[in-house]
């Protein structure tokens, strides 16, 4: 079955630690997503990347980072700049162009705290 | 005002009822609207998207008013399992950043 996966599914954070979040899909979608939810808030972008090995910034990259070296996977690294990086993360893919007509595909998501 | 605006709810209603929810947008040159449903603790999944001229999927109706920017979401003869919060996501333009998805609106059917 295509789809994209998301690992750890439950991701706890030291002070000071940087972490990285994986996300995978078989889909063959060129776009791929990284956004993050807050209770009672809208999902906001972080990065996305339309083309293996190249990426942009979202509203809110400070603190995160990430890679597109394969076409299928575009891990995010939380590092110790984001000073509230408690939430719970989405990544989410689609065929390049086509997000206005099809929509994205999400993964299930990581929860992410902060111990 | 924020670009995309939903009522946060929770709408509680009986199972059997029809309900309806809105959700308005700032900006004139948005392109394409989609209605997403939300689990507790869950990814979204797309639910439907909105047509200028309106369209249906069962028993979900949904509807685009670009004269008031907004787009609204009708569920009829609600089932237990419709209960989720549905999020409303415009697109304003060919960049993924303008993708504007709504803090989503809470449905619970009772029995």
């Amino acid at each position: 079955d295509g789809g994209i996966t998301q690992s750890p599914k439950y991701l706890f954070r030291k002070e000071g630690q940087n972490v990285t979040l994986s996300c995978e899909q078989n889909l063959n979608h060129d776009a791929m997503y990284w956004y993050r939810q807050d209770p009672g808030q809208g999902l906001r972008l972080i990065y996305y990347s339309q083309i293996v090995n190249d990426f942009q910034k979202g509203d809110i990259a400070e603190g995160y980072s990430v890679s597109r070296e394969k076409k299928e996977s575009f891990p995010l690294t939380v590092t110790s700049a984001q000073k509230n990086p408690t939430a719970f993360y989405l990544c989410a893919s689609s065929i390049e162009g086509a997000q206005a007509n099809y929509g994205y595909t999400f993964g299930s998501g990581t929860r992410l705290t902060v111990v | 005002r924020k670009e995309v605006e939903q009522d946060p709810g929770p709408f509680n209603v009986p199972e059997g009822a029809t309900v309806a929810f809105n959700c308005t947008y700032s900006n004139s040159a948005s392109q394409s609207f989609f209605w997403y449903r939300q689990d507790c603790r869950k990814e979204p999944k797309l639910l439907m998207s909105v047509y200028s001229s309106g369209n249906e999927d069962g028993r979900f109706t949904a509807q685009l008013n670009r004269a008031s920017q907004y787009i609204s979401l009708l569920i009829r003869d609600s089932k237990l399992s419709d209960s989720a919060t549905y999020l409303c996501v415009v697109n304003g333009g060919s960049s993924a950043s303008k993708i504007i998805f709504g803090s989503g609106t809470r449905l619970s059917i009772r029995p």
